[in-house]
């Protein structure tokens, strides 16, 4: 299938290594944040999210940081794997409306074997 | 469990024709329901979202419509194709009342020709 990840910026890692991808969002009122990964020609999945009230929430390998005074979310994989090979997405909850949220322009992981 | 499905996985159609998508969203009960496109290379653009039967909230002017028939079914459409109608369509579907986790169908893959 066509690559989603044709003209997005690219971050490459060794097998093994941590990743951490970076993401600046823009309304200091969004008060919910979730990271999606999204393989080729497909649609993409939920990793995981965070409120506005923590500053860090772990899953299986993955991390996710909040900083709200720079507005800045990352996404951390630990031991990143050939399969993690993805586009992620942040997304942020919308101002105007409670019902939409508003996704990142994305960034491609590679991972080198 | 929940289970959402998008057809068909690719389609190809010339300027000028008609358009219809169609998703469905099973094991659950009012969900909100959105249509994204996601031209190659980039991130995901809001179509439509509805929060319920005969709801539709349109993001984006443009060449497409969208419908809620059923509870659970959401259709996008269109009279006439552009060149620039091109692209991945996606179907997601969140938990009513709240913007959180959306989860996303396979997608269709549409080429307009």
């Amino acid at each position: 299938g066509e690559s989603v990840g044709l003209h997005l910026p690219t971050l490459s890692v060794q097998e093994g290594d941590n990743s951490i991808i970076n993401c600046a969002y823009s309304n200091s009122a969004s008060d919910y944040f979730i990271w999606y990964k999204q393989e080729s020609g497909k649609g993409p999945q939920f990793i995981i999210d965070i409120r506005s009230n923590m500053d860090k929430r772990q899953g299986q390998r993955v991390t996710v940081l909040l900083n709200k005074t720079v507005k800045h979310l990352s996404l951390q994989i630990a031991a990143t794997q050939p399969g993690d090979s993805a586009v992620y997405f942040c997304a942020e909850n919308s101002r105007d409306s409670s019902y939409k949220l508003i996704f990142g322009s994305g960034t491609r992981l590679l991972v080198r074997p | 469990s929940q289970t959402i499905h998008q057809w068909p996985a690719t389609l190809v159609q010339p300027v000028g024709s008609p358009l219809s998508l169609e998703c469905t969203v099973e094991g659950t009960s009012n969900p909100n329901l959105y249509w994204y496109r996601q031209a190659a290379g980039r991130g995901l653009q809001l179509l439509f979202y509805s929060v319920g039967i005969g709801q539709i909230s349109s993001e984006v002017p443009q060449n497409l419509s969208a419908s809620r028939p059923q509870d659970r079914q959401f259709i996008l459409s269109s009279k006439k194709l552009l060149l620039s109608d091109s692209g991945f369509y996606l179907c997601a579907w969140s938990v009513p009342d709240t913007v959180y986790e959306q989860y996303f169908g396979p997608g269709t893959r549409l080429t307009v020709t």
